[in-house]
């Protein structure tokens, strides 16, 4: 069955730390990865995906995730958050868009 | 502008009581979904579709039940056989060709009186 891992379920920080969410997916085949964000009171946002190529991909507001392929992992990073990344993320993987599996979200907390 | 409404934003329900939740897309999507988010949990997908009078149950359809009359629309009723109807509802849609990021509307908060 296919499962999508994120590793932590609340991180704290401090604004301009570095910021890395762990994501792990299991899933055969060939797999889409994408990353969503929900900040408080909004709709969830797509941050970056990554469908093939490049396994370094680049998304909105500064965000990137690196595809490794050998260790099915998907992870979220950004050099220095701000205030303003506070939010909970969601990594997602599936074939196409169909029947998308969703991690079970990391809140990050950023302290100014 | 396009994009996903949800209504209504917040919705009550006696035990018992079917009630059912609104979705309109205007993104010209072909397909569309429904996810169930608790917190702690993520999302699981509840139902999705890909065309118009075709549907499929994902990964807990066990007391909701779906239309898809028409491309736009896509409405969830959450039946009084939904043991713990109590979450928060997200609508996204897609397109399907090529590969497509799913978009999410505003959500629906659904409470047990």
């Amino acid at each position: 069955a296919q499962s999508v891992s994120q590793h932590n379920h609340h991180v704290i920080l401090s604004e301009a730390a570095s910021l890395e969410l762990g994501c792990n997916y299991s899933y055969g085949g060939t797999v889409n990865l994408f990353w969503y964000v929900q900040y408080p009171g909004q709709h969830l946002q797509l941050l970056l995906k990554y469908f093939s190529g490049d396994p370094l991909v680049k998304g909105i507001k500064g965000f990137e995730a690196e595809f490794i392929k050998s260790k099915f992992s998907f992870n979220l990073r950004k050099p220095s958050v701000q205030w303003s990344d506070t939010a909970e993320y969601f990594c997602a993987a599936g074939a196409g868009s169909y029947q998308l599996t969703f991690g079970k979200g990391t809140k990050l907390s950023v302290i100014p | 502008d396009g994009g996903i409404t949800q209504s209504p934003k917040y919705l009550f329900r006696k035990e018992g009581q079917n009630v059912t939740l609104s979705c309109e897309q205007n993104l010209n999507h072909d397909a569309m979904y429904w996810y169930r988010q608790d917190p702690g949990q993520g999302l699981r997908l509840i139902y999705y579709s890909q065309i118009v009078n075709d549907f499929q149950k994902g990964d807990i359809a066990e007391g909701y039940s779906v239309s898809r009359e028409k491309k736009e629309s896509f409405p969830l009723t959450v039946t009084s056989a939904q043991k713990n109807p109590t979450a928060f509802y997200l609508c996204a849609s897609s397109g399907v060709t090529g590969y497509q990021p799913q978009h999410f509307g505003d959500g629906t908060r659904l409470s047990i009186l």
